[in-house]
């Protein structure tokens, strides 16, 4: 596609459900990035993959959250019993190589109820 | 630790003016800056960097930020608003521990406000 997709764009759940969060990045671009964006707040790193790999999950809050990238390509992030504190808008990001401009995508805004 | 700071929650200004947005940041060495703009209902987008070399960097939509070491600033500026410039602004640096990669620290946001 022509930018950074994410779905879905919307998603409510109840506290302690399993949530999964997908990232299709532009075609050819090898970095990923997950961040978070809090209400009222700028976004926060979460995760970089460089390939298949993660390279940087400095920023994921806890062992709740994991995420993959199998083929380097499409990434899922995924949120294992979900709490109300998780509620933000997730975006992800793509880039040519390592230190490229960032694309994002509109991001997936999930709520906790 | 590293940190920007964006003092104002909204900047309120007239179309055809001149419009700043501040910035600041703590960062040790020399900083990657970054300036972002966040429409309704779309994803961020990149507008401008500073790497390094000229302060002043100018970059998407006529908009330009001058870098000032000894202030530790990069102010958003632009000569003359338009209300399609109403947004929202995020700063950002790159954490100079991440190898090069952008991982970046955003500031909180400005929303400005473009009036007719």
């Amino acid at each position: 596609g022509a930018g950074v997709s994410q779905t879905p764009s919307n998603k409510v759940t109840e506290k302690g459900k399993y949530v999964e969060l997908r990232c299709d990045p532009i075609s050819g671009h090898t970095a990923l990035y997950w961040y978070r964006q809090s209400l009222g707040q700028g976004p926060e790193f979460l995760i970089y993959f460089q390939g298949t790999g993660a390279a940087d999950d400095s920023g994921l809050p806890n062992d709740r959250f994991f995420a993959v990238r199998p083929e380097g390509s499409v990434s899922t992030l995924k949120i294992q019993r979900t709490e109300r504190g998780d509620s933000a808008v997730y975006l992800c990001a793509s880039s040519e190589g390592v230190t490229g401009e960032l694309f994002f995508g509109e991001g997936s805004r999930l709520t906790v109820l | 630790a590293q940190s920007v700071a964006q003092p104002e929650d909204q900047v309120n200004v007239a179309e055809g003016n001149p419009l700043t947005v501040k910035c600041t940041y703590s960062v040790s060495g020399n900083p990657y800056l970054f300036w972002y703009v966040q429409y309704p209902n779309r994803g961020l987008q990149f507008l401008l960097k500073y790497i390094t070399g000229d302060n002043l960097v100018k970059g998407s939509y006529g908009f330009e930020a001058e870098f000032n070491k000894s202030q530790t600033s990069f102010h958003l500026k632009k000569p003359s608003a338009l209300v399609s410039d109403s947004a929202l602004y995020f700063c950002a640096v790159r954490d100079r521990l991440s190898g090069g990669y952008n991982k970046l620290i955003f500031g909180a946001g400005t929303r400005l406000a473009v009036h007719p």
